[in-house]
């Protein structure tokens, strides 16, 4: 599976849109972008995940730039409990494939 | 999205004495399930592959026999820590996808904090 680069921090204020970058320049053709986030001390939460189209669901939006290789996650009204380590994977299909996580990118939701 | 359990949330154990953690996914058939390991400040590391009714692929550096993992049902994977050491205290969290809805998306549970004396 292909790696990712994401920045090891950034902060928002609270109400304004979070927008967290994420590189993936060896991405194959086949393989998703995956979007989970880590609470302290809790398992990983799924948020979103796409292929080439953009994707939106009630926790986030995804783009993907047109030549896949990077993305940006954006939480449209960043709120305190959005303060998280937020982890961006690719991942291919199939029954051996699975999920790698790197350092993933601390997002601080200040007041 | 789908919900995946895990049992105990936290255990405290001596060492030489082993430890079972149960993960079970609640809404949706389990066809692979995947257990992790998260030491302080760092990220999840994989440490085993399991479908169900096969032996688990275990990822490299993992030993097989300490880290006993079975996956006997569609809902259900245990992990048992076997002659617990306190260098195995960690967060240990597993993970699940299968039939349903999103095949393809694999689920977290809430994590197992497990602590050896």
């Amino acid at each position: 599976d292909a790696k990712t680069t994401q920045p090891p921090s950034m902060d928002c204020a609270e109400g304004r849109a979070a927008n967290l970058p994420c590189n993936h320049s060896t991405i194959s053709g086949n393989e998703y972008v995956y979007w989970y986030r880590q609470i302290h001390s809790q398992g990983p939460q799924y948020i979103i995940h796409g292929l080439k189209n953009n994707e939106t669901n009630e926790m986030a939006s995804l783009i993907i730039t047109e030549d896949r290789k990077s993305s940006t996650l954006i939480l449209p009204h960043a709120t305190l409990r959005d303060t998280a380590v937020y982890y961006c994977i690719v991942r291919g299909t199939g029954a051996n494939s699975k999920l790698t996580f790197g350092k993933g990118i601390t997002l601080s939701v200040r007041p | 999205g789908a919900v995946v359990s895990q049992h105990p949330s936290r255990v405290i154990c001596k060492s030489g004495t082993s430890v079972k953690i149960e993960c079970r996914s609640l809404d949706f058939q389990a066809t692979t399930m995947f257990w992790y390991r998260q030491f302080p400040k760092k990220s999840l590391m994989l440490m085993a592959t399991s479908n169900e009714g096969s032996k688990a692929t275990y990822e490299q550096g993992v030993e097989k026999d300490k880290f006993l993992i079975n996956h006997a049902s569609l809902t259900l994977s245990t992990l048992t820590v076997t002659s617990a050491h306190p260098e195995d205290s960690s967060f240990y969290i597993c993970s699940a996808r299968g039939l349903g809805r999103d095949q393809e998306t694999q689920y977290f549970g809430p994590g197992t904090r497990l602590l050896v004396l």
